[in-house]
């Protein structure tokens, strides 16, 4: 069974702090790993898609990286409006086009 | 550029009482789904389509039905409604069979069965 576990369940940086959010993933055979931002009352968005471990891809403050158990996203230098719950999701070849989702990391940045 | 549009955007429903969530996406995706969030967890698969006239169950098909009625439309059926279906429910869209594509998802419905 595919497993997705996130940490911290919550993390509260003040502006500028950088940081790091873990995904640890259990799967048979990983056809990707996906980010997603989830902002209150809204449906998750897309950050970033990683295939295979040493990949990095970044997007402003946001870098993802993966190894072949877990993921990193690291922000550097956070906003308060990069405050939004953080979710982790993987596919795997044995589950080809179910996402397996973890419980997400909650990002609260203060001014 | 509507992308996924769920309605309800709420409803509070009556232990036993029926509804269908409805889900439509205007990008010619050829896979659609549904998931349930409930609160601190992630999302959980219900069901997907990954193409017209197909659906298979996800996690937590027990107590729902779908219908992919075309391309464009997905639609969730509670037959007989439970409180533990209380929930946020997402649609979501992706371009191809699904396989290795990020999803895009709707606003969500609050569904509240007491």
């Amino acid at each position: 069974e595919d497993q997705v576990t996130q940490s911290p369940e919550a993390l509260r940086l003040q502006e500028g702090e950088s940081s790091s959010l873990n995904c640890s993933y259990t799967v048979s055979g990983l056809r990707g790993l996906f980010w997603y931002r989830q902002d209150p009352g809204k449906g998750p968005e897309f950050l970033f898609t990683l295939y295979s471990a040493g990949e990095e891809k970044e997007k402003e403050r946001l870098k993802a990286t993966l190894t072949k158990k877990e993921s990193f996203l690291h922000i550097t230098a956070p906003k308060p409006e990069d405050s939004a719950t953080y979710l982790c999701a993987v596919q795997a070849a044995t589950n080809a086009g179910k996402s397996t989702f973890g419980d997400g990391t909650t990002l609260t940045v203060k001014p | 550029n509507a992308g996924v549009t769920q309605t309800p955007k709420f409803q509070v429903l009556k232990t036993g009482q029926s509804m269908t969530l409805q889900c439509a996406q205007d990008m010619n995706h050829n896979s659609m789904y549904w998931y349930r969030q409930d609160p601190g967890m992630g999302l959980r698969l219900i069901y997907y389509s990954a193409s017209e006239g197909t659906t298979d169950k996800g996690e937590v098909p027990n107590g729902y039905n779908v219908s992919r009625l075309n391309k464009r439309e997905f639609s969730l059926r509670l037959e007989s409604a439970a409180p533990s279906q209380t929930s946020v429910y997402f649609c979501a869209s992706s371009e191809g069979d699904g396989h290795n594509e990020k999803l895009f998802f709707g606003s969500g419905t609050q569904l509240s069965v007491l």
